[in-house]
């Protein structure tokens, strides 16, 4: 599976749009990108899945671009319960491995 | 619906006890199971993972041990705790029926080994 490279921390203020961006340059055709929530003393929670262009729920979007090297996800006016890490996983259901990165620690101050 | 069991939630175990971890998925068949350790202020480290009965893949060498009885039935154990196995580990599950979908976790047990 494609490694994935993300920053390590981004603070921001509440009402603020964060955008994390995640790299994964060796993707293989049948590979998704996941995108995981993970708070303190707490198992990380699904938050998006795509493919490829733009994906929206009432969480968050992901933007991929056409060559799927890269990922976007973005979190629209955060709140200070948006405080957490975020993992970007690059997924491929025959294979069944689930492999988390270090993530991105997003912290939101008022 | 689809519910995941870990226990116990805390756990204080001496330097050379035993360890015994118990996951259990309610609600599906089939599932992919994992066990992850995160150390504190780290990320998720894969430690095992399972895609049916009797198959295991070990990502770490290390002291510990997983098995799958039954379908649903995911143990960690070790025979020997050190103190670097100290940490917070996280049992999962994802479908092995569909296209890639969400893992769902356990609420974690927290191993102090003293």
């Amino acid at each position: 599976l494609a490694k994935t490279t993300q920053p390590i921390s981004m603070d921001s203020y509440e009402g603020q749009e964060v955008n994390i961006t995640c790299s994964h340059n060796n993707i293989a055709t049948n590979d998704y990108i996941t995108w995981y929530q993970q708070f303190p003393s707490q198992g990380p929670r699904f938050i998006i899945q795509g493919y490829k262009t733009k994906v929206t729920n009432e969480v968050a979007s992901l933007f991929i671009p056409a060559d799927r090297k890269s990922s976007t996800l973005s979190l629209p006016r955060v709140s200070l319960s948006d405080t957490a890490v975020y993992y970007c996983l690059v997924v491929r259901n025959s294979w069944g491995k689930l492999q988390f990165g270090a993530g991105t620690q997003v912290v939101v101050t008022p | 619906s689809q519910t995941i069991h870990q226990w116990p939630a805390t756990l204080v175990q001496p330097v050379g006890s035993p360890l015994s971890l118990e996951c259990t998925v309610e609600g599906t068949s089939n599932p992919n199971l994992y066990w992850y350790r995160q150390a504190a202020g780290r990320g998720l480290q894969l430690l095992f993972y399972s895609v049916g009965i009797g198959q295991i893949s070990s990502e770490v060498p290390q002291n510990l041990s997983a098995s799958r009885p039954q379908d649903r039935q995911f143990i960690l154990s070790s025979k020997k705790l050190l103190l670097s196995d100290s940490g917070f580990y996280l049992c999962a599950w994802s479908s092995t029926s569909q296209g890639p979908t969400e893992a769902f976790f356990g609420q974690g047990t927290r191993l102090t080994v003293v």
